[in-house]
């Protein structure tokens, strides 16, 4: 089963615009959602996390956006960039817990 | 963050062999794990690599076909056993480091591993 589901598999997105890629989860022990960014032949690079008791996270083009109520957090990139192509994944893991349980990957394709 | 690094980056094995995967990480951690991702795939965890005693393994993972050291708290190695092409795919160490709010993973480059 699934803990986190993520949408859309993959997105194609001019150069300039908006990317936005969404979790959602179920189990509400999960704490903290980090998102991540893997290049092909590369390992996963933490990009961003957000807690759950604030409602958006922004670190210069990337913003996680987090609805409690709704149990869903999603990833902005503004102004997308050629460079920004790349597999993003979400996850989260538990209050007290070492697991991370991870999404199924967005391949995110930004054209000139 | 740390610094995590595997050996090999890649490999090219034949069916029956076995392959060990190394992972360094550049300061102490508590956890290590081990995942395999599928190319095109999410990741996969395959067990926890506790230092000291028997690593823990996820359901359809087990320790005779990917048996795991974790001798300190700085390096860990991944043996995949008796492969079989099956077994093609990216091999992910990752390891737990403090953070601001809780412990958040970082992952070293992986192993490609390809049986022919």
């Amino acid at each position: 089963q699934q803990q986190v589901k993520q949408s859309p598999q993959s997105l194609i997105v001019q150069k300039g615009g908006i990317s936005i890629i969404n979790c959602a989860y179920e189990n509400t022990a999960f704490d903290y959602f980090p998102w991540y960014q893997q290049f092909p032949g590369k390992g996963p690079a933490l990009l961003i996390a957000i807690r759950p008791d604030v409602s958006e996270k922004k670190e210069g083009r990337f913003t996680i956006s987090f609805n409690k109520s709704a149990k869903q957090f999603s990833l902005h990139i503004m102004d997308s960039q050629p460079g920004d192509s790349a597999t993003y994944f979400c996850a989260a893991s538990k209050r007290n817990g070492n697991q991370f349980y991870f999404g199924t990957g967005t391949s995110l394709t930004v054209i000139p | 963050s740390a610094v995590i690094s595997q050996k090999p980056s890649r490999d090219i094995c034949q069916r029956g062999t076995s392959l060990t995967i190394q992972c360094q990480v550049d300061s102490q951690v508590t956890m290590m794990f081990w995942y395999r991702q599928q190319p095109g795939q999410s990741l996969t965890l395959i067990a926890t690599a506790n230092q000291g005693s028997e690593a823990t393994y996820e359901s359809g993972f087990v320790i005779d076909k990917f048996p795991i050291s974790r001798p300190n708290l700085t390096f860990s190695t991944l043996t995949v056993s008796n492969m079989s092409p099956e077994d093609s795919s990216i091999y992910l160490c990752s390891a737990l480091l403090a953070g601001p709010y809780k412990d958040e993973q970082f992952f070293g480059p992986g192993t490609r591993l390809t049986v022919l």
